[in-house]
């Protein structure tokens, strides 16, 4: 069984479009985040929801829009697309005991 | 936002060779996470580490938390070519939600 899943695992698409991404976790974790890895593969955290409420936003802009339908759920919206979007953008999700954080397989995503 | 410093950048070993990489922060940490990044796929948690001076071990790999709890070490023996990828560390601060990210080390074993 796959802990943290992510859909799609490649999304190729054109500037100005929207587009979301699917992340699913069967951990049974209350706390989820949004990452995303540049080309020199830093990770940066972007969001994160606790029990489907926004607890971090890291000064993203207001074209990516997260939204946590429940806890093992948490999708990411990105309206109007730019270039500067292309990037890998992962899930992950956090033991509330431990704090360890268990990642997806990542989306990439090509902005044309 | 905040970037631990890690280091070597990026490595290149025989296969066999014993590994050492190391991670700073400015700041103290309560939790140090050691992960490994394959191409294509998502980082995999290797080592947790809770306690300061904390020796742990996981296979071929030992991950050490600092006495000064500002710095963590990731050492591999006898490396094998599956081993190669970039290591990640992670620290995480009393009472905060996030983690914060090493800058990587890539390692790459020559035939």
């Amino acid at each position: 069984d796959t802990a943290v899943s992510q859909t799609p695992k490649y999304l190729v698409t054109q500037m100005g479009n929207d587009k979301s991404i699917k992340c699913e976790q069967n951990l049974g974790h209350d706390t989820m985040y949004w990452y995303k890895q540049d080309s020199k593969k830093f990770l940066k955290i972007m969001f994160s929801y606790n029990n489907k409420e926004l607890i971090i936003n890291e000064t993203v802009p207001n074209r990516f829009s997260p939204k946590s339908p429940d806890k093992a759920h948490l999708n990411l919206h990105i309206n109007s697309l730019e270039l500067g979007d292309s990037a890998v953008y992962f899930c992950a999700s956090r033991d509330s005991v431990t704090y360890e954080q268990y990642f997806g397989p990542g989306t990439r995503l090509t902005v044309t | 936002g905040q970037q631990l410093n890690q280091s070597p950048q990026s490595m290149f070993i025989q296969e066999g060779e014993d590994v050492s990489m190391n991670c700073t922060s400015s700041s103290i940490f309560n939790t140090w996470l050691w992960y490994k990044q394959d191409p294509g796929e998502g980082p995999v948690l290797l080592i947790a580490l809770y306690k300061a001076g904390e020796l742990t071990s996981n296979g071929r790999l030992t991950a050490q938390f600092g006495i000064t709890r500002k710095d963590s070490f990731l050492n591999i023996s006898a490396s094998i070519p599956s081993d190669v990828g970039i290591y990640f560390c992670a620290g995480r601060a009393f009472g905060n939600e996030k983690l914060t990210f090493g800058t990587g080390t890539r390692l790459t074993i020559i035939p």
